[in-house]
């Protein structure tokens, strides 16, 4: 079964500066990962997904993430993050079962 | 468009009661997935339903958790008897997936469950 872990629970960074929030997976063959995004008291936002092909992922709200076959990962950046970007991140990886497996999910705050 | 709509919001509820959580998806969706969120576990899937089809409820804890969806337009999630361990926020969520894995889930705002 596939599984996905975000070593970071908690980080926090200052409002323009960059982010980056860590993503590693476990799956035997060829993943499909996603990155969501939970503000407080809401459901989970999809911000970006990857499938195949270009390994580079262009999200919403300036968001991108890499994929690395090579090391298992696929890793969330903003190059300038704003305030309203505090919020909770989950990376998930899917399989041909239709099932999603979230992380742990990390914590984002900003500091003015 | 309206999107996934769950009821009630919150929900406070004393040991042993019955506790039924309800879910709206999108028109058009033919996945249907309830996830349950604690601090503990994180997300958690129960169950998935396809085309109205229970299709894996590997992920429900037990017995007293049972889910339906006699419509494409409506799932229920009932709990019975309710227990403390089962306070957290329920989710539900839709896709439309016909044909491919790659579907995006959009998810409802959750039902926040505290049990007494």
């Amino acid at each position: 079964a596939q599984s996905v872990t975000q070593p970071d629970i908690h980080i926090t960074v200052s409002e323009g500066a960059s982010l980056e929030l860590r993503c590693n997976y476990s799956y035997g063959a060829t993943p499909y990962l996603f990155w969501y995004v939970q503000s407080p008291g809401q459901g989970l936002q999809l911000l970006l997904k990857y499938f195949s092909g270009d390994t580079l992922v262009q999200g919403i709200k300036g968001f991108e993430a890499e994929f690395k076959r090579s090391q298992s990962s696929f890793n969330l950046r903003k190059p300038s993050v704003h305030w309203s970007d505090a919020a909770e991140y989950f990376c998930a990886v899917g399989a041909d079962d239709y099932k999603l497996s979230f992380g742990a999910g990390t914590t984002v705050t900003v500091r003015a | 468009d309206a999107g996934v709509i769950q009821s009630p919001r919150h929900e406070v509820t004393e040991m042993g009661q019955e506790v039924t959580l309800r879910c709206k998806p999108i028109s058009g969706h033919d996945y249907l997935f309830w996830y349950r969120q604690t601090m503990m576990r994180g997300l958690e899937l129960l169950i998935y339903f396809n085309n109205n089809v229970p299709i894996d409820d590997s992920g429900m804890p037990e017995d007293r958790f049972s889910a339906k969806m006699p419509n494409a337009s409506f799932s229920t999630l009932k709990i019975q008897p309710s227990e403390p361990r089962d306070s957290a926020v329920y989710f539900c969520a839709s896709s439309f997936q016909r044909g491919g894995v790659t579907g995006e889930l959009f998810f409802g705002e959750g039902s926040r469950l505290t049990v007494l």
